[in-house]
């Protein structure tokens, strides 16, 4: 049961490059998210599908891109990446139906510097 | 934005000990749910509230959807070593899409075997 898979597990960038953050889920779930971690802080929504071909914002949209071509991956999308993307971050799947819980990859730490 | 306030943000216990930690909002939600983040991986789902007043259990876990929908409560019986983590409760408002999980900042657990 591979769940949800994100890659690269680490990742340092330089200022200004661009990078795409892999997730893909074999559950087959209609709904995808996209979330920054970080220190001391609770996950932050940056993006979400709740389908192939559906994007929608979350509350920290900025300085990211998101598409979701098949139902299985939802890659994120830095194109010129600030020390401010420095964080953790992690994908989730869901069934979707109201209050089904989030199902999350393990995280992908990038460095910005 | 919404928030959630979660509290302690950290707790230093001793092995055999209860620990209890909750989370609070001025807003009404329609779903609780608490996660565990081990170090290096992404957050696992431990108890899902669906309904005011709902008291779930789970091994040596406990959670509460507070009567009034606006808390909630996670307690940790008899506290082992491997219950170090840090501990996450997520609402989602009334009508809210799916893209209205909101996290707390966590609460840090430390266990002294």
């Amino acid at each position: 049961n591979a769940g949800v898979t994100q890659t690269p597990k680490f990742r340092i960038l330089k200022i200004g490059q661009s990078m795409t953050l892999q997730c893909t889920q074999d559950m087959n779930h209609n709904y995808m998210y996209w979330y920054r971690q970080d220190p001391g802080m609770g996950l932050k929504l940056i993006y979400y599908s709740v389908g192939a071909g559906i994007t929608d914002k979350g509350e920290v949209p900025n300085g990211y891109n998101v598409s979701r071509s098949t139902t299985e991956d939802f890659p994120l999308r830095l194109e010129l990446a600030a020390p401010s993307q420095t964080s953790v971050y992690f994908c989730a799947s869901s069934e979707g139906q109201p209050g089904s819980p989030l199902h999350f990859g393990n995280g992908t730490r990038l460095t910005v510097t | 934005g919404q928030q959630l306030n979660q509290s302690p943000q950290s707790m230093f216990i001793q092995e055999g000990e209860d620990v209890s930690m909750n989370c609070t909002s001025s807003s009404i939600f329609n779903t609780w749910l608490w996660y565990k983040q081990d170090p290096g991986e992404g957050p696992v789902l431990l108890i899902a509230l669906y309904k005011a007043g709902e008291l779930t259990s789970n091994g040596r876990l406990t959670a509460q959807f507070g009567i009034t929908r606006k808390d909630s409560f996670l307690n940790i019986s008899a506290s082992i070593p491997s219950d170090v983590g840090i501990y996450f409760c997520a609402g989602r408002k009334d009508g809210g899409s799916q893209g209205n999980l909101i996290f707390g900042k966590g609460t840090k657990l430390s266990v002294k075997p």
